[in-house]
């Protein structure tokens, strides 16, 4: 059974459009995350969920927009997709915030044309 | 603030022991060690919560040097394995965990 799933695998669009990823986990953990890995491989904190409530909202530009409609999911909706957008984004839970494992999901691998 | 990670990379022969050193300039609660295979989700191998602990997991330990604010992971007889970038993450405040630049290992047989 995959622990912290997203969905899609791959993606690729154009510049101007809104896409849409999916993370769903299994681990009845109360905390999610998304982070963003660019092509030099730094991994970057982008928001965190704990319970359904917002507790990490770093910089990023206000296209990006999670939702997490239940603990188990959270989501990521980015509009007007730009070119530096182009990165591999994970989806992340732990069974608390902070100090504790964190279990990530296989990645998205968004392309923007 | 983002931890630094030493060296940026480093190229063993299977059997070889390496160290991965993570420093900060900020006070660290707790280190974070994972470990990332090309094409893969980073994987967790430990963690550290309090100054002087050390930790093991196979023939990968690491130990956190609080006052000098830093942790390294040591690879001891080191399996092909073992290839991959290793990421440090520092815990800032009770919910943010940040992580260094990675140190890429590659074993080679």
């Amino acid at each position: 059974d995959t622990a912290v799933s997203q969905t899609p695998k791959y993606l690729v669009t154009q510049m101007g459009n809104d896409k849409s990823i999916k993370c769903e986990q299994n681990l009845g953990h109360d905390t999610m995350y998304w982070y963003k890995q660019d092509s030099k491989k730094f991994l970057k904190i982008m928001f965190s969920y704990n319970n359904k409530e917002l507790i990490i909202n770093e910089t990023v530009p206000n296209r990006f927009s999670p939702k997490s409609p239940d603990k188990a999911h959270l989501n990521l909706h980015i509009n007007s997709l730009e070119l530096g957008d182009s990165a591999v984004y994970f989806c992340a839970s732990s069974i608390a915030s902070g100090r504790y494992e964190q279990y990530f999901g296989p990645g998205t691998r968004l392309t923007v044309t | 603030q983002q931890p630094v990670q030493s060296p940026q990379a480093v190229i063993l022969r299977e059997g070889e022991d390496a160290v991965i050193n993570c420093s900060s300039s900020k006070a660290l609660y707790s280190v974070h060690w994972y470990r990332q295979k090309h094409g893969e989700a980073p994987v967790f191998l430990m963690i550290l919560l309090k100054g002087g602990e050390q930790k093991g997991h196979e023939k990968i330990s690491a130990s956190f040097n609080e006052k000098k604010q830093q942790s390294s992971l040591y690879l001891t007889a080191s399996q092909l394995s073992y290839s991959g970038t290793y990421f440090c993450g520092t815990a800032q405040g009770a919910q943010k965990l940040v992580f260094g630049q990675g140190t890429r290992l590659t074993i080679n047989p």
